[in-house]
């Protein structure tokens, strides 16, 4: 069965700390991995976008990482902001089907 | 990017209307779009997806009678929710899949529709 997982559930850092954001996932065959982040009330925005060749991929203070192998990705996030408090959703697409999976977020908190 | 807008953004009802909402892809022609809820603190629920010119097909538990979806362009797509009530009330998110070569589709959101049926 196709699934992403998403940890921590949720997260809550100080502003200027770093924090990282994990995703598991099962989904195969696999094309690529996209991080978006949602903030209340909006539409998910997306980050980064990675395929199967690629194993890291940054956008600002936003690193993500990749593990085809293990099936693993991550969100690193540098010298948080206040601004960084949203949701964040990894979103998984397979080769052979236009479904694309997504994972249940991991809700940040930034606190000055 | 690409610029995916909907509208209304938000919208209040009483019991028993009917409510149309549309999703537009404004510089991208989207041969298929989806359609998606979200209740406070949750994950994105697919709905249906919708596919220019043909009739949308519907997640599993999605009434298709309820949540009637329109896809007349390759730039429009519309969820009216029929008879709305309060059970209804939710954030509703469409996104339009864009074609960005080398076998890579991505996914454009809308900034949502906050749905309220008093």
């Amino acid at each position: 069965k196709n699934q992403v997982e998403q940890s921590p559930q949720s997260l809550i850092i100080l502003e200027g700390k770093n924090c990282t954001l994990q995703c598991n996932y099962t989904v195969s065959p696999f094309s690529n991995l996209r991080w978006y982040k949602q903030d209340t009330g909006r539409g998910p925005v997306s980050l980064t976008i990675m395929t199967f060749s690629e194993n890291t991929k940054s956008n600002g203070r936003y690193t993500a990482t990749l593990d085809a192998d293990t099936k693993q990705s991550s969100l690193h996030i540098t010298a948080s902001q206040l601004s960084d408090s949203a949701s964040y959703i990894c979103v998984v697409s397979g080769s052979s089907a236009s479904k694309i999976i997504f994972g249940s977020g991991t809700r940040l908190s930034i606190r000055p | 990017g690409a610029v995916v807008s909907q509208h209304p953004s938000r919208v209040i009802c009483k019991s028993g209307t009917s409510v149309k909402i549309e999703c537009r892809s404004l510089d991208f022609q989207a041969t298929t779009m989806f359609w998606y809820r979200q209740f406070p603190k949750q994950s994105l629920m697919l709905m249906a997806t919708s596919n220019e010119g043909s009739k949308a097909t519907y997640e599993q538990g999605v009434e298709k009678d309820k949540f009637l979806i329109n896809h007349a362009s390759l730039t429009l797509s519309t969820l009216t929710v029929t008879s709305a009530h309060p059970e209804d009330s939710s954030f509703y998110i469409c996104s339009a899949r864009r074609l960005e070569g080398l076998g890579i589709d991505t996914q454009y959101f809308g900034p949502g529709t906050r749905l309220t049926v008093l």
